[in-house]
């Protein structure tokens, strides 16, 4: 069966870097995108970026260009999302998302969540 | 950038009661909108895609419909599990871009 499986929770202060993995199984890795989304406290969804595990091709949210790398390792499956620059108003849970079998346009399966929380 | 809007924010209605949420995209985006279900501390699922096409193993209470900026979800009938914050999704082609609505909380009365 299908899984995205997280990395654990990470605390981090302002200003520092957090990667985030998420590891893949039950299917062929590089045959889908995956998708990031974070989620605020008590708040809504957000799109963050997306990457083709078949070729590394990225895009990402405007409002996250130059804060965000996505990356996949072929070899075990995993795709990461590193976050540079962390601020208070980064504190969320973060979900991988992988492109569904319908063309890509929405997410079928995704990881159980990471919560990063930026204090000082 | 196309913005989604959904209404309402929050609803209360009773078990069996039909409840309606309708989600609107700021300019034309063909039928390339999702609707996901979400439970507190759990990630979203999937239920509808492509605006009126129900996700495998989804129960047919749950039915979407609509296309170009108006959308509409629907539970035909409220059960107790279908306590959840229901999202709206819209997608972009080139440049690959998604955007989600605010979300809508539904409870029990």
């Amino acid at each position: 069966q299908v899984q995205l499986v997280q990395s654990g929770a990470e605390v981090k202060k302002p200003g520092a870097s957090v990667k985030v993995s998420c590891k893949a199984s039950g299917y062929t890795f590089t045959s889908y995108g995956i998708s990031w989304v974070r989620q605020a406290p008590g708040q809504g969804l957000e799109w963050m970026g997306w990457i083709s595990a078949y070729n590394g091709n990225t895009n990402y949210a405007q409002k996250l260009q130059g804060r965000v790398t996505m990356t996949t390792d072929t070899s075990t499956s995993t795709a990461y999302m590193e976050l540079r620059s962390l601020r208070s108003d980064d504190t969320a849970v973060y979900y991988c998302a992988r492109d569904s079998i319908y063309g890509g346009n929405s997410f079928d399966y995704w990881g159980q969540g990471t919560l990063v929380t930026v204090s000082s | 950038d196309i913005q989604m809007t959904q209404s309402p924010s929050s609803l209360s209605a009773s078990v069996g009661d039909r409840v309606t949420i309708t989600c609107q995209a700021s300019q034309d985006i063909s039928n390339y909108l999702n609707w996901y279900q979400q439970k507190p501390g759990k990630a979203p699922k999937l239920l509808i895609y492509d605006a009126s096409n129900l996700e495998t193993g989804v129960p047919s209470r749950f039915s979407g419909s609509g296309s170009g900026t108006d959308f509409t979800f629907t539970i035909s009938s409220l059960q107790p599990e279908d306590i959840a914050t229901y999202y709206c999704q819209q997608y972009d082609n080139l440049p690959r871009i998604f955007t989600f609505g605010p979300g809508t909380k539904v409870d029990i009365k």
